[in-house]
């Protein structure tokens, strides 16, 4: 079946732009996350949404970073005014929260290059 | 700081050896998960261990979870070049907000 897609698979951009970037879960899973890998590093934690209730935005490194999931299905990361410091590799999962079943299944990820 | 942290950082071993990688970890977990990732793009589930067991296997691979030293290590037995590729730990830290927190990783390279 479909995995997690991302688009775009590489994005650059000058510094200063805005840029969105895209998520499209596994369909029927219902929490979303987002991470940011910088080159040789671990994944940093951004956002969590999960159902209805209120996402965890407690990763988010700036007020720059924003992301909605819009009908509890495709999410966007937005970034504005970025800055170097933000290339990185954008990489989102979703799974089922079920108990001790939260196996997370990751999109290729978006690399992002800010010029 | 992060809760899980991989040991080594990076491990180099002939074909046909096998890898260990250790991970820690700080708070009480529900879970711990090991995740491979190849290239620097989106990781791949491996193996899921719940806080209640102790060893688990699947395939070339083995893990096992000492909750009382909050460690666990994940074994591939006789590696293969395609084995190479960076290997992360990540543990489910409260139940309530159920996010996974991931370690650094660790850069295994299969020499053949």
């Amino acid at each position: 079946g479909a995995g997690v897609s991302q688009s775009p698979s590489n994005k650059v951009t000058e510094k200063g732009k805005d840029v969105e970037l895209r998520c499209d879960p596994i369909s029927g899973h219902t929490a979303l996350y987002w991470y940011r890998q910088s080159l040789g590093q671990g994944l940093e934690f951004l956002i969590y949404f999960q159902g209805n209730s209120a996402p965890d935005k407690s990763g988010l490194p700036s007020d720059r970073f924003s992301a909605e999931r819009t009908g509890g299905s495709v999410s966007t990361l937005t970034i504005q005014r970025t800055q170097q410091e933000d290339s990185a590799v954008y990489l989102c999962a979703s799974s089922l929260v079920r108990q001790y079943t939260d196996t997370q299944y990751f999109g290729p990820g978006t690399r992002l290059t800010v010029l | 700081s992060q809760q899980g942290e991989e040991d080594p950082q990076a491990l180099s071993i002939q074909e046909g050896e096998n890898a260990t990688m250790n991970c820690s970890y700080k708070t009480s977990i529900n879970n711990l998960q090991w995740y491979r990732q190849n290239s620097g793009r989106g990781l791949v589930h491996l193996i899921l261990i719940r806080s209640n067991e102790r060893e688990k296997h699947s395939g070339r691979l083995r893990v096992t979870l000492d909750t009382s030293k909050k460690s666990s290590s994940l074994l591939i037995t006789a590696s293969r070049a395609a084995d190479t590729a960076s290997y992360f730990c990540a543990t489910r830290i409260d139940r309530g907000a159920q996010k996974l927190v991931f370690g650094q990783g660790t850069r295994l390279t299969i020499n053949p």
